[in-house]
C-alpha cells in the first residue's frame, strides 16, 4: 500500500520567515495530495491540495509543489504568522475506493515572535 | 465544504464497557465512510472503510470484532468500541466521502475524544 513520509517532525521559525515541509510517497498511482492543518483537539482542516496533473499551486501565502518523477511534494508557507502555529499533515490518495487517504507523520510548526 | 457532525464530542467510560460514536453527514450523502484513530502527537491512522449497506473493510491490525462499524444509511455511520480498554483511549474521527460531491476532497467530523479509565 501507499506509504507517506514527512519531514521535519518539528519546525520552528521566526515570524515573517518562510516554512517548508516536505513529503514523499511510494505509490506512483497516487493522484491527489492534500495538506491539512490541525489544531489541538480539532479536526484536520484542508489548507491546500494539488492533483497529479499540476506541478504547483498557490493560494495567498501558501503554495504546494509536486514532483511526480521524484514522488515528492512540498508545502511552502511565506510570511509566517503566530496563528500558523499548528500541526501540518500531508496526505496522498489513489483513485477509486472513495479516495482513501494515507497521511504523513505530521510536522509541528511553531512560529515565534 | 461539507457539514459533518460527530457525537459525542468526548466520552469517558470504564474499562470493559462499550461506547458508540455517531457520525452524520448533514448536507450530502456519504457513499463511503472512513474511520480514523489518532493517538496523542501522532498522525491519523485509518481503521476501516465502509460503503453504505455493506460490511466494513478493516485495516491490518484493527480488530473487526472490537470496533464495530455500521453504515446503514447514506447519512449515518456508527463506530462501537466494544469491551474498551485504556489503550483504546484516542481521538476518533469519521470522514464521509461522496464521489458526487467532490471526487477528491475528503471531509472530517469534529472528532470524539474517548478516555477509558
Amino acid at each position: 500500500g501507499e506509504n507517506v513520509e514527512q519531514h521535519p517532525s518539528t519546525l520552528s521559525v521566526q515570524e515573517g520567515d518562510s516554512a517548508v515541509i516536505k513529503c514523499t510517497y511510494s505509490d506512483s498511482a497516487s493522484n491527489y495530495f492534500p495538506w491539512y492543518k490541525q489544531e489541538l483537539g480539532k479536526r484536520p482542516q484542508l489548507i491546500i491540495d494539488i492533483r497529479s496533473n499540476v506541478g504547483e499551486k498557490k493560494d495567498q501565502r501558501i503554495a504546494v509543489t509536486l514532483n511526480k518523477t521524484a514522488k515528492h511534494f512540498s508545502l511552502h508557507i511565506t510570511e509566517t504568522q503566530p496563528e500558523d502555529s499548528a500541526v501540518y499533515f500531508c496526505a496522498a490518495s489513489i483513485p477509486g475506493g472513495g479516495n482513501k487517504l494515507t497521511f504523513g507523520t505530521g510536522t509541528q510548526l511553531k512560529v515565534e515572535l | 465544504g461539507a457539514v459533518v457532525s460527530q457525537h459525542p464530542s468526548w466520552v469517558i467510560c470504564k474499562s470493559g464497557t462499550s461506547v458508540k460514536i455517531e457520525c452524520r453527514s448533514l448536507d450530502f450523502q456519504a457513499t463511503t465512510m472512513f474511520w480514523y484513530r489518532q493517538f496523542p502527537k501522532q498522525s491519523l491512522m485509518l481503521m476501516a472503510t465502509s460503503n453504505e449497506g455493506s460490511k466494513a473493510t478493516y485495516e491490518q491490525g484493527v480488530e473487526k470484532d472490537k470496533f464495530l462499524i455500521n453504515h446503514a444509511s447514506l447519512t449515518l455511520s456508527t463506530l462501537t468500541v466494544t469491551s474498551a480498554h485504556p489503550e483504546d483511549s484516542s481521538f476518533y474521527i469519521c470522514s464521509p466521502s461522496s464521489q458526487g460531491k467532490n471526487p477528491y476532497e475528503q471531509y472530517f467530523g469534529p472528532g470524539t475524544r474517548l478516555t477509558v479509565t
